[in-house]
């Protein structure tokens, strides 16, 4: 089973700043089975990116994700407040289907 | 408008057993595979189960297997998941998700694009 680490855990910036969230496999997977997901208190994950690299519907051009094998990284930009949530990246495309343990992205 | 809106969500003791539904509207619910995932108070995602589009195939995580079963009824457009000697560890919330899709013959693999609401499972005596 592939695991991925999620780092760091948490992650303190002030709105405007740039955030870079990180996720590394044990083995490498093929990047177009990499996804990114947010997540906020009493609420479903939304899709954010998939394909490592690909925003989903409606996804604001300041998150952008990157990488390849087993090193993958999502960037914000420009935090805007809402975006102060827990991250989850995700490998899809077989089963397992396995999750990061999160990075919660916290208001400094 | 495309949704997912799980049911069946509750206390039950440990041991029993429990169904939850996952009702489906706003594409076509028989071209796509299906997922259930949960998630324990204050911790991370954890994948469940997936079934494909037509539930000629099914798949569980290791924590599951042999205690839960994912189905599903393309003529109603429902998702379930039947959980059988329910364990305290199973308090979570369950969410369904929709994932690949069936295309002239072909697979393509998704992201989980579509997640209900989340229905909540209490296992307690």
């Amino acid at each position: 089973e592939i695991v991925l680490t999620q780092s760091p855990g948490t992650l303190s910036l002030s709105p405007g700043e740039r955030a870079t969230l990180s996720c590394r496999a044990s083995q490498s997977i093929s990047s177009s089975y990499l996804a990114w997901y947010q997540q906020k208190p009493g609420q479903a994950p939304r899709l954010l990116i998939y394909g490592a690299s690909s925003r989903a519907t409606g996804i604001p051009d300041r998150f952008s994700g990157s990488g390849s094998g087993t090193d993958f990284t999502l960037t914000i930009s420009r935090l805007e407040p809402e975006d102060f949530a827990v991250y989850y990246c995700h490998r899809y495309g077989g089963s397992p289907y396995t999750f990061g343990q999160g990075t919660k992205l916290e208001i400094k | 408008q495309v949704q997912l809106v799980e049911s069946g969500g509750g206390v039950v003791q440990p041991g029993r057993s429990l169904r939850l539904s996952c009702a489906a509207s706003g594409f076509t619910f028989s071209s796509y595979a299906m997922h259930w995932v949960r998630q324990a108070p204050g911790k991370g995602l954890e994948w469940v189960a997936a079934i494909s589009y037509d539930g000629s195939n099914k798949y569980y995580a290791d924590s599951v297997k042999g205690r839960f079963a994912i189905s599903r009824d393309n003529s109603e457009n429902t998702l379930y998941l039947q959980m059988n000697s329910l364990r305290a560890e199973d308090t979570t919330v369950y969410y369904c998700a929709r994932g690949g899709y069936y295309d002239s013959g072909a697979y393509y693999s998704n992201a989980f694009d579509i997640w209900g609401q989340g229905t909540m499972v209490t296992v307690s005596s």
